[in-house]
């Protein structure tokens, strides 16, 4: 069966410091990683993907994630945190079967304070 | 990327009536459709995948019968909560999945208030 854990409910965080929100996962086989964001009363914005590759990922709004093979883990990794940035972070694996459903954590609320 | 558009993005009704959500995808065609309920401070629980063309499939647990699910074409799906009750107060997202190594596409979700 495939999995994603996100340990922490919440993180917090100054601005301007660096971020990270962690994520491990579950698959047979190779696994495609996502991370998600979402802002309050809105759906969920892709940020970044691992498919194959480089095992630091690039994605939007300054967000990076590295994949570790060998731990099982996706953390997404910020430099310098803005007060923006505050919001729930998704992190996801695609059931590589036929419905092609994707598996979310349970999301993890990232405070950035001023 | 993609587009999915979800309307409404809120709605208030009355419990005992029916509202329908609908999920369009506005530059390609979706042959499935995901619909997703997420309480508040959690995580998204798959509800459904709407098939064009075919009957939706449902998740162990949800009311086939409550949530009605249509998939009239490739640009086009709808979730109906029928004879709402308070209980059924959520967010509701749907999400084109993409394919492989593609990611999903979620519509902007709708705030569902049944009073």
């Amino acid at each position: 069966a495939q999995s994603v854990a996100q340990p922490e409910d919440q993180v917090n965080v100054a601005e301007g410091n660096p971020l990270t929100v962690k994520c491990t996962y579950s698959v047979s086989g190779n696994p495609y990683l996502f991370w998600y964001v979402q802002y309050p009363n809105r759906g969920l914005q892709f940020l970044l993907k691992y498919i194959t590759g480089d095992n630091l990922v690039k994605g939007s709004y300054g967000f990076e994630a590295e994949f570790n093979k060998s731990q099982t883990s996706f953390h997404l990794k910020k430099p310098s945190a803005l007060v923006s940035d505050s919001a729930l972070y998704f992190c996801a694996v695609r059931r590589l079967n036929r419905d092609d459903k994707i598996i979310f954590g349970k999301g993890t609320r990232l405070h950035i304070l001023p | 990327g993609a587009v999915v558009s979800q309307h409404p993005s809120w709605v208030i009704c009355k419990s005992g009536t029916s509202v329908k959500i609908e999920c369009r995808s506005l530059d390609f065609q979706a042959t499935t459709m995901f619909w997703y309920r997420q309480f508040p401070k959690q995580s998204l629980m798959l509800m459904a995948t709407s098939n064009e063309g075919s009957k939706a499939t449902y998740e162990q647990g949800v009311e086939k019968d409550k949530f009605l699910i249509n998939h009239a074409s490739l640009t086009l799906s709808t979730l109906t909560v029928t004879s709402a009750h308070p209980e059924d107060s959520s967010f509701y997202i749907c999400s084109a999945p993409g394919t492989g190594e593609t990611e999903a596409f979620f519509g902007q979700g709708t705030r569902l208030t049944v009073v």
